[in-house]
């Protein structure tokens, strides 16, 4: 069975310092991968996904993740933090295209920003 | 969009009631949806799969006379947890696809507070 792991709980970042936000994962397959964010008290919020082709991706709200299938890795890098950036950050593993599209999720990381 | 919204929000029930959760898409026909449980800083854990118009297809531990889904249309599916307990307290969410072969998009959530 497929598993995420996000061996960081939480990170403290100062404002306007960069970011990086890692996901290991395990899977027989060529996997499809997602980060999404989550706010206090709200839903998932997709920031980018990989599918194929460009191992580097480009997200929403100045994020970006590159898969490393040799470290089977796709950690999530944003050069420059702002305090809007606080949230719970997911990484997690589709199975798109085969048993029904079910996604599992990391443990997630909290992210704290600092002023 | 992609628009997936819950209801209601937030509830709070008395021990041994049931309690109907909706997540409806709102601008989309969502033949699959996927309801999700989140403890307190916790990672999301699929509880089921629904497929309209067929049984949901429950995750290995979750109870299905429990928490009961239908998903009579293509835009809602519904989370009854019945004779609730204190236990069941936690977020519930719900995300949902055009087809088990397309991404998820979810809805933001239902705190469910058993007393």
């Amino acid at each position: 069975a497929q598993s995420v792991t996000q061996p960081d709980i939480h990170i403290t970042v100062s404002e306007g310092a960069s970011l990086e936000l890692r996901c290991n994962y395990s899977y027989g397959a060529t996997p499809y991968l997602f980060w999404y964010v989550q706010s206090p008290g709200q839903g998932l919020q997709l920031l980018l996904k990989y599918f194929s082709g460009d191992t580097l991706v480009q997200g929403i709200k100045g994020f970006e993740a590159e898969f490393k299938r040799s470290q089977s890795s796709f950690n999530l890098r944003k050069p420059s933090v702002h305090w809007s950036d606080a949230a719970e950050y997911f990484c997690a593993v589709g199975l798109i295209k085969a048993a029904g599209n079910k996604l599992t999720f990391g443990g997630g990381t909290r992210v704290l920003v600092k002023p | 969009g992609a628009v997936v919204s819950q209801h209601p929000s937030w509830v709070i029930c008395k021990s041994g009631t049931s309690v109907k959760i909706e997540c409806r898409s709102l601008d989309f026909q969502a033949t699959t949806m996927f309801w999700y449980r989140q403890f307190p800083k916790q990672s999301l854990m699929l509880m089921a799969t629904s497929n309209e118009g067929s049984k949901a297809t429950y995750e290995q531990g979750v109870e299905k006379d429990k928490f009961l889904i239908n998903h009579a249309s293509l835009t809602l599916s519904t989370l009854t947890v019945t004779s609730a307990h204190p236990e069941d307290s936690s977020f519930y969410i719900c995300s949902a696809s055009v087809s088990q072969y397309n991404e998820q998009f979810f809805g933001p959530g239902t705190r469910l507070t058993v007393l």
